[in-house]
């Protein structure tokens, strides 16, 4: 099936530095959803984008949408430890159900 | 809050036998989905019901079959275990469309 990439597959930063992951995709999407995966738990949802060129930010969280809706990007400034774990992209090609990525592990060393 | 809560955090089970893994959401959502999540794949859709009593294959069904008799419960089925189902189950529920997933805490399933 038809399938989003998301880069890299991890990361280790040392606190305070900033992060980025990628998610691209050959089709052009309706909307992306971001969701959060702390390690031993479930995934969370973040946010969603809908519009071209749109961009949100929650706190030191930086979410893009791309001009052509095939890519967007999670990005975060001044990592803390607070932000380990998994973050995964996810898309609708069709109907109802989401693909998601195979995700970004983040690490976060104090 | 929306609640979606898995019957079992953990289940150990033989090779070949049935299992059930239960998903019961409190919120009247309209969608429910099965996701197995396993170690470099990420979450890969296996079924999902957009309604009662209907259902719909996702990305990886071989094995695996539904239920969702009740509107709040959809039962992931395991007909014969066999070692490559070991895996991490997460059911998720959204109100329609393509809306954001609520994720229950997931069964870890292994089957020896």
């Amino acid at each position: 099936g038809q399938q989003v990439m998301q880069i890299p597959q991890y990361q280790h930063v040392q606190e305070g530095e900033d992060f980025t992951t990628y998610c691209n995709s050959s089709t052009t999407l309706s909307n992306i959803q971001w969701y959060k995966q702390r390690p031993g738990g479930h995934p969370v949802f973040l946010i969603q984008l809908v519009k071209s060129g749109e961009v949100k930010k929650q706190k030191r969280l930086t979410f893009q949408f791309g001009e052509a809706k095939k890519n967007s990007s999670l990005h975060i400034t001044a990592t803390q430890t607070t932000d380990v774990g998994t973050y995964f992209c996810a898309v609708t090609f069709s109907g109802y159900a989401l693909n998601f990525g195979k995700g970004t592990s983040l690490l976060v060393t104090p | 809050d929306v609640k979606v809560t898995q019957s079992s955090r953990y289940l150990v089970k033989r090779t070949g036998e049935k299992v059930f893994l239960e998903c019961v959401q409190d919120m009247d959502h309209e969608n429910m989905f099965w996701y197995r999540q396993d170690p470099g794949l990420g979450l890969r859709l296996i079924y999902f019901s957009y309604d009662v009593k209907m259902k719909e294959k996702g990305d990886i069904p071989e094995g695996y079959s539904v239920s969702r008799e009740k509107k709040e419960r959809f039962s992931l089925i395991l007909e014969s275990a066999s070692t490559n189902q070991t895996s991490m189950y997460l059911c998720a529920s959204s109100p329609h469309g393509s809306e954001k997933l609520f994720f229950g805490s997931g069964t870890q399933l292994s089957v020896l």
